[in-house]
């Protein structure tokens, strides 16, 4: 039970360049989530999927798509990467049961743009 | 959406005393109440939670109290040691939609031993 995995743990980007963060959940949790974490702040929600097929907008989504592929996986793009998305990026899951739940954080994905 | 004030934003405390870590709310029909805690290049882990129907809850040396009608919560952490030295979120369902949690900014927790 590996819990949330993240791939890639870093990377580096140019400027507008795109890549896909992507991002598993062995947990049978039906609600998914993107956060961005910048230096000294706490964690800004980029989208979130509720259950498998659909998808929101959270607090910072301009730049960024999401996909989620099934019950597992939830996959965010940078399309054309900016030094703005310099960042640490968390995928976390909850297990939505009609009230509030934790969330499980996976290890983060360091991106730099350049 | 939201408001959350997490206070304060540094926090230093000999070892073995104790630590408190507040945070204030907006929304009154909020009803869920976790804190997390987050080490330097970790991923945030929960170390606990509240639901809006208890106004204490303790788990060792960690607990949480709610004050539902000033809308308020705290962490307090007792007899405190280097290994508690971290960041420490505290969070609230979004307005509208509680799937959703809002952060608040962040405690730094250091523990001089």
């Amino acid at each position: 039970n590996a819990g949330v995995t993240q791939t890639p743990k870093f990377q580096v980007l140019k400027t507008g360049q795109s890549m896909t963060l992507q991002c598993a959940q062995d947990m049978n949790h039906n609600s998914m989530y993107w956060y961005r974490q910048d230096p000294g702040m706490g964690l800004r929600l980029i989208y979130y999927s509720a259950s498998e097929g659909t998808t929101d907008k959270g607090e910072v989504p301009n730049g960024y798509n999401v996909s989620r592929l099934n019950k597992r996986e939830f996959s965010l793009r940078l399309e054309s990467a900016a030094p703005s998305q310099t960042s640490v990026y968390f995928c976390a899951s909850s297990l939505w049961t009609g009230q509030g739940q934790p969330q499980h954080f996976g290890d983060g994905t360091r991106l730099s743009i350049l | 959406g939201e408001n959350v004030e997490q206070h304060p934003s540094t926090l230093s405390v000999q070892e073995g005393d104790s630590a408190v870590i507040k945070c204030t709310y907006s929304d009154s029909a909020s009803n869920y109440f976790p804190w997390y805690k987050q080490e330097l290049g970790k991923r945030p882990q929960l170390i606990i939670d509240i639901r809006s129907n208890v106004g204490e809850k303790k788990d060792q040396r960690i607990a949480v109290t709610l004050n539902k009608t000033a809308k308020h919560f705290s962490l307090h952490i007792t007899e405190t040691q280097p290994e508690d030295s971290a960041v420490y979120f505290c969070a609230v369902p979004q307005e509208g939609s509680a799937r959703q949690l809002t952060f608040g900014s962040g405690t730094q927790l250091t523990v001089l031993p």
